[in-house]
């Protein structure tokens, strides 16, 4: 069955690092989306991805934030300076449509800041 | 905004028994409601998708039920066993063009053998 894969499983920075957490969404979907998730806290939307444009993001979605598809096959989400409050699990989703479908996670990357 | 809560936040019930969990939430103006579960440091896997228009959907063993007017779901475990054992999340999208999910925190399932 496709699924969604996420690289790496687990990073660790230094605050003030950048880095790019990368995604394979499933292969026919065209919607792209971010969440996190900070430890012991409710999951959170940060960006949706359509068309190669970024179609709606969340107050969390700041400067420090980007998103690309730089293939067909890879969606990436970069994070420009690191802070320490960015410690959590990002969770890469992709559905077919963005409405009448479901939207289907990857296992995340867990992003511990130091 | 949007709010949505669960209960009860933990459950622990013997293998066999039948429950049910419970998602609500502030604005009725959903489009869809979709049930996930989480095993501990794993991602979210998606067990059913409620349209708006939808009263109830079946997988195996999960019924899920969506009262949007009282702005309610609940899911329903028949059978339990211990493989069951996860978080389970309910997330709505909003019917006003917004793609974004919106998630509970979960209701944490323990079933004992």
């Amino acid at each position: 069955e496709p699924e969604v894969t996420q690289t790496p499983s687990h990073q660790v920075t230094q605050m003030g690092q950048e880095v790019i957490l990368r995604c394979v969404p499933i292969s026919n979907h065209l919607y792209f989306y971010w969440y996190r998730q900070i430890l012991g806290q409710k999951v959170e939307f940060l960006v949706s991805f359509y068309n190669n444009e970024i179609s709606e993001k969340s107050e969390i979605f700041d400067d420090q934030f980007s998103v690309e598809r730089p293939d067909g096959s890879n969606f990436t989400l970069k994070i420009r300076s690191t802070k320490l409050e960015d410690s959590a699990m990002y969770f890469c989703a992709s559905s077919v449509q963005v409405l009448n479908n479901e939207q289907f996670f990857g296992p995340g990357t867990r992003l511990t800041v130091l | 905004k949007q709010e949505v809560t669960q209960i009860p936040a933990a459950l622990s019930v013997p293998e066999g028994e039948n429950l049910v969990l419970n998602c609500s939430f502030t604005d009725s103006a959903i489009y869809n409601l979709q049930w996930f579960r989480q095993d501990p440091g794993k991602g979210l896997t998606s067990l059913l998708l409620i349209q708006s228009s939808q009263r109830e959907q079946t997988s195996g063993r999960l019924n899920a039920s969506l009262d949007k007017s009282s702005g309610r779901s609940t899911l329903y475990i028949a059978a339990s066993q211990p493989g069951d054992s996860a978080t389970y999340l309910c997330a709505v999208m909003m019917d006003t063009g917004r793609r974004a999910l919106t998630f509970g925190s979960g209701t944490r399932l323990q079933v004992q053998p």
